[in-house]
């Protein structure tokens, strides 16, 4: 049972373009959204979370938007670079447990043309 | 400020042997997550310890795999008699106590690579 679907499998994208991946989520007790960046051969890198109590997040060139009536999120990163090149997870969370155990999507693998 | 320490970074083993897998929380961090990642898929969760208790093993296979977070030291993750599907990298992840809006943030390791032949 796959709690979190992210989509598309790959991307890409030319420099400069907009880069979108979309989760989707079913437990409603979820509470915490985080990005994570991972690059070959390295651990996740976290990139930025947002709490259902704001429908957006922006840090530099990455943005999440967040639905909560959709059970829905997005990463939207401006101005793609080559070095965006990576695959990025979103994840989920339920902070009332009191521990924060993530349930991952699947991935999508981001290629940007120089 | 060092992150969160793995090691080793990569371990080959037998089908049959022991590996032993070590992870070092960042400093201050009193939570310790393991997940495994099989090749071209997400991670998911094994297990969530704090020093000296599971609180929440619900990700582990129930036989072969076990962890400790001992008072001292760092975190365990132990495979006994690896066969070849336990080839994966498993991470570790770190995070500081919850504290209302606070302590959300997992920060993960650079992982181990485990190959088992």
């Amino acid at each position: 049972q796959q709690q979190v679907k992210q989509s598309p499998q790959s991307l890409i994208v030319q420099k400069g373009g907009i880069s979108i991946i979309n989760c989707a989520y079913e437990n409603t007790a979820f509470d915490y959204f985080p990005w994570y960046q991972q690059f070959p051969g390295k651990g996740p890198a976290l990139l930025i979370a947002i709490r259902p109590d704001v429908s957006e997040k922006k840090e530099g060139r990455f943005t999440i938007s967040f639905n909560k009536s959709a059970k829905q999120f997005s990463l939207h990163i401006m101005d793609s670079q080559p070095g965006d090149s990576a695959t990025y997870f979103c994840a989920a969370s339920k902070g009332n447990t009191g521990f924060q155990k993530l349930v991952f999507g699947t991935g999508t693998r981001l290629l940007v043309s120089p | 400020n060092a992150g969160v320490m793995q090691n080793p970074r990569h371990l080959v083993r037998r089908r049959g042997q022991e590996a032993r897998l070590r992870c070092s929380p960042m400093k201050g961090h009193s939570h310790v997550y393991w997940y495994r990642q099989l090749p071209e898929e997400g991670l998911k969760f094994m297990v969530y310890l704090q020093k000296e208790n599971i609180i929440d093993e619900s990700g582990m296979p129930k036989e072969r795999f076990s962890a400790e977070f001992p008072k001292e030291g760092p975190s365990i993750l132990r495979i006994q008699q690896v066969v070849r599907g336990d080839s994966a990298a498993y991470f570790c992840a770190s995070s500081p106590i919850l504290t209302g809006t606070s302590g959300y943030e997992q920060y993960f390791g650079p992982g181990t690579r485990l190959t088992v032949t």
